[in-house]
């Protein structure tokens, strides 16, 4: 059974581009969490996400970002625009329904922003 | 409002020598708790939790943590420290209601000297 799927490791954009992070929970897993970790900070919750629906959106930059977890693939976190201080780490998480008691976390994409 | 502490920022320790790594927390109710391990360029690995009963609780790789409900605190412990425990440590709090959502502190990184 793999593990949560976050792709790509590292993505580089340019200022103004757009950038797309993908995640794949853990077969079985319906919901989804992302993270944003900024340097030298803890991780910060962003967005919570069950198939088709956004359930808790409390953390997520008001304007330039979003997140959808379609019926089919993977969830994706975009950002439109993108700014050097969206440069940072950004980590998925997946769980069955147990909330934390079963949270696995994905190894993160690094995103720079030039 | 919802805060978890971590006082040290870095910590060096001699291998073979015991360690303890501090976290507080500011929540309205009892939290569950938990420890992560994150090491260079890798995703998080859950150490320890706690919802409810013992104390005292055991994790992997020889660590264990102690929740004090009159300190807010929940540190985390291990004996005798390996050169591989060198990582950043991350203590979080999560809703009784039981989601996903986390809350972590800044992290403390543990350096190991030979």
């Amino acid at each position: 059974n793999a593990g949560v799927m976050q792709n790509p490791r590292h993505l580089v954009r340019r200022r103004g581009q757009e950038a797309r992070l993908r995640c794949s929970p853990m077969k079985g897993h319906s919901h989804v969490y992302w993270y944003r970790q900024l340097p030298e900070e803890g991780l910060k919750f962003m967005v919570y996400l069950q198939k088709e629906n956004i359930i808790d959106e409390s953390g997520m930059p008001k304007e330039r970002f979003s997140a959808e977890f379609p019926k089919e693939g993977p969830s994706i976190l975009r950002i439109q625009q993108v700014v050097r201080g969206d440069s940072a780490a950004y980590f998925c998480a997946s769980s069955p329904g147990e909330g934390a008691r079963k949270l696995f976390f994905g190894s993160g994409t690094q995103l720079s922003v030039l | 409002a919802q805060s978890v502490t971590q006082p040290d920022i870095h910590i060096t320790v001699s291998e073979g020598a015991s360690l303890e790594l501090r976290c507080n927390y500011s929540y309205g109710a009892t939290p569950y708790l938990f420890w992560y391990v994150q090491s260079p360029g890798q995703g998080l690995q859950l150490l320890l939790k706690y919802f409810s009963g013992d104390t005292l609780v055991q994790g992997i790789k020889g660590f264990e943590a102690e929740f004090k409900r009159s300190q807010s605190s929940f540190n985390l412990r291990k004996p005798s420290v390996h050169w591989s425990d060198a990582a950043e440590y991350f203590c979080a709090v999560g809703d009784p209601s039981n989601t996903g959502k986390l809350i972590f502190g800044q992290g403390t990184t543990l350096q190991v000297k030979p």
